[in-house]
């Protein structure tokens, strides 16, 4: 079954601060998806990639997915504190099969 | 209308109790899906009905039981749940499969006592 593993599993970060966070699969991806979540609240869909080396941007987070099409990189630039929660990548697939999820990184913003 | 609803938003039941939870979109997507999220871990799937019929079924105990009545409408019958089936609960919906985005509602915060 593919696997999904996030870096960093948490991050703290002063507002106005670039990050990265990462996503990689132990299988070529089909469709990587990034979302983000507030505490107790559902997933926001963010992004979705499906192109080796396609490159997406919206407002101040780009999301990038290497040429290989095994790792996917989210980027946020001159974080906000409304930037801060979880960030969850999640790989697409030509079937059903096992919707698989990164187990996430928390992000916190400090003002 | 790009939007999943939830209800209800918060539940506690006992464990003999039998309650149901709900979801429903308008968007016209023919796959919808439960998850079950424990605090700090990521969702994990439950259930897949793909064009009103269940397609997945991820060994999932029998104290929880879907029902899909229609296109627009998935509901989660909850029958002798224990302590460890508190969660939040997760319905999404997509166009058709697991290659398109799924757009997630609020959840429905469950607690078992």
């Amino acid at each position: 079954s593919q696997e999904l593993e996030q870096s960093p599993q948490s991050l703290i970060v002063q507002e106005g601060k670039n990050l990265t966070i990462n996503c990689t699969s132990s299988k070529t991806l089909y469709g990587l998806y990034w979302y983000k979540q507030k505490y107790g609240e559902g997933l926001i869909f963010l992004m979705m990639l499906q192109k080796g080396g396609e490159e997406k941007s919206h407002e101040k987070i780009t999301a990038k997915l290497d040429e290989k099409k095994q790792q996917s990189s989210l980027h946020i630039t001159a974080s906000q504190p409304s930037h801060a929660g979880i960030y969850l990548c999640r790989a697409g697939g030509t079937s059903y099969g096992k919707l698989t999820f990164g187990q996430g990184t928390i992000l916190t913003v400090h003002p | 209308d790009t939007e999943v609803t939830q209800t209800p938003k918060h539940l506690v039941m006992g464990m003999t109790n039998k309650k149901s939870l709900k979801c429903e979109q308008h968007m016209g997507h023919r796959a919808m899906y439960w998850y079950k999220q424990k605090a700090k871990k990521p969702p994990e799937l439950m259930f897949v009905y793909s064009y009103e019929k269940l397609s997945i079924n991820e060994s999932v105990p029998s104290r929880f039981s879907p029902e899909c009545p229609n296109s627009s409408l998935l509901n989660l019958h909850l029958h002798a749940l224990q302590p460890e089936d508190s969660a939040l609960y997760l319905c999404a919906s997509s166009p058709q499969g697991s290659s398109y985005e799924q757009y997630f509602g609020p959840g429905t915060r469950l607690t078992v006592t």
